[in-house]
């Protein structure tokens, strides 16, 4: 098993590009989520998914799109990046059904100029 | 929603000392806490969970214990080695969904 694959690793874009932050996982596992982590904020919650075709914002949504098409892929969407929008990216998957803890991606490294 | 607090934001202790990390959470309804790893540059790893119906659970240097009442949650490393040397967050959930997250303790174990 691959786990949870992020790709890419390491992006810049202009401010006003768009871009996708692909998500796939192979556990079988319903939920899905996104987060951004930045120094001294910890881990903030974009988006998440219960399964296939159902989606949800979380903290921070604003000027992100997600879309969960399958089981197994949950892309990000970054519609018009601006600078404030420099983070480190995780998606994160785990079974819905009782209480286990989150397996993360290795992370996309973002940054706007 | 859920908040949850995390302290300190950095802690540094000597090689073979303890190291305590407290965190709070505001939801009473959250049954299920874990705790993360996270090494410089890489992402964030489960070490230990616990959930709401245990109070303590421990393994080897690394427990954890839960105080539902008070709402607070803490991670306990014994025996620190450079090793340990990391950023530990806490986490709450409601049937291990959502997870929110403190904001994070940087451990520095000195050798």
């Amino acid at each position: 098993n691959a786990g949870v694959t992020q790709t890419p690793k390491f992006q810049v874009l202009k401010t006003g590009q768009s871009m996708t932050l692909q998500c796939a996982q192979d556990m079988n596992h319903e939920y899905m989520s996104w987060y951004r982590q930045d120094p001294g904020m910890g881990l903030r919650l974009i988006h998440y998914s219960v399964g296939a075709g159902i989606t949800d914002q979380g903290e921070v949504p604003n000027g992100y799109n997600v879309s969960r098409s399958t089981t197994e892929d949950f892309p990000l969407r970054l519609l018009s990046a601006a600078p404030s929008q420099t983070s480190v990216y995780f998606c994160a998957s785990s079974y819905v059904t009782g209480a286990q803890g989150y397996t993360f991606g290795s992370g996309t490294r973002l940054t706007v100029v | 929603g859920e908040n949850v607090e995390q302290h300190p934001s950095t802690l540094s202790v000597q090689e073979g000392d303890s190291a305590v990390i407290k965190c709070t959470y505001s939801d009473s309804a959250s049954n299920y806490f874990p705790w993360y790893k996270q090494e410089l540059g890489k992402r964030p790893q489960l070490i230990i969970d616990i959930r709401s119906n245990v109070g303590e659970k421990k393994d080897q240097r690394i427990a954890v214990t839960l105080n539902k009442t008070a709402k607070h949650f803490s991670l306990h490393i014994t025996e620190t080695q450079p090793e340990d040397s990391a950023v530990y967050f806490c986490a709450a959930s409601i049937a291990g969904n959502q997870f929110y997250f403190g904001t994070g303790t940087s451990l520095t174990v000195i050798p």
